[in-house]
């Protein structure tokens, strides 16, 4: 059965502070892998999509890389407006569907 | 350029009731898609539309659930006899097929509070 989890569940850093989350995937077929951001009471806004292992998209504090079994966004010197909820989902070949993980909380105080 | 919409934004219903949500699509968008998102969950797939055509459904979409996109435009979602486990933010997304097909934008959701 296809699966995406999402680590940590939850992450405080201090304004500056760089790190990466985790999003590790088990799919029959891949067609995509995607990142949004999702703010509270909100519904996701899209920031990346990926196809291929090795592929890297960057948009301002933020990069995501994709592996055969993972992908990571790389969030360099964050700042406290960057706080949101980040979900990954997949797509694979034969559907329309997104698979959604169950998110990572981040928090960037200042 | 306006994006996704929904409408209520918000609903209260009582157990066993009706409901029916609307989501506006993007303009030049012809495909539509549906999702359920929980409290501490991503969003969970229930249904997509090409045109007007139902094309995917969940095994999430019970009995009770039924969408439609009559003309290609708009959909409607509506749960029939209301559960208290129906209460979830009720999320639309639209995407185009050709170049960025595969990105989905999401509007702001209709939040469903089953009392």
């Amino acid at each position: 059965e296809d699966q995406v989890t999402q680590s940590p569940e939850a992450l405080r850093l201090q304004e500056g502070e760089s790190s990466s989350l985790n999003c590790s995937y088990t799919v029959s077929g891949l067609r995509g892998l995607f990142w949004y951001r999702q703010d509270p009471g909100k519904g996701p806004e899209f920031l990346f999509t990926l196809y291929s292992a090795g592929e890297e998209k960057e948009k301002e504090r933020l990069k995501a890389t994709l592996t055969k079994k993972e992908s990571f966004l790389h969030i360099t010197a964050p700042k406290p407006e960057d706080s949101a909820t980040y979900l990954c989902a997949v797509r694979i070949v034969s559907g329309y569907a997104l698979n959604f993980g169950k998110g990572t909380s981040l928090l960037v105080t200042p | 350029d306006t994006g996704v919409s929904q409408n209520p934004r918000h609903k209260i219903t009582k157990r066993g009731q009706n409901v029916t949500f609307r989501c506006d699509p993007i303009s030049e968008h012809n495909r539509l898609y549906w999702y359920r998102q929980t409290l501490g969950q991503g969003p969970e797939f229930l249904t997509y539309f090409q045109n007007e055509a139902q094309l995917e459904k969940s095994r999430l979409l019970s009995d009770r659930f039924s969408a439609e996109r009559p003309k290609g435009s708009f959909s409607t979602l509506e749960i029939q006899r209301t559960e208290q486990g129906d209460s979830a933010m009720y999320l639309c997304a639209s995407s185009t097929t050709g170049t960025g097909e595969d990105e989905q934008f999401f509007g702001p959701g209709t939040r469903l509070t089953v009392l």
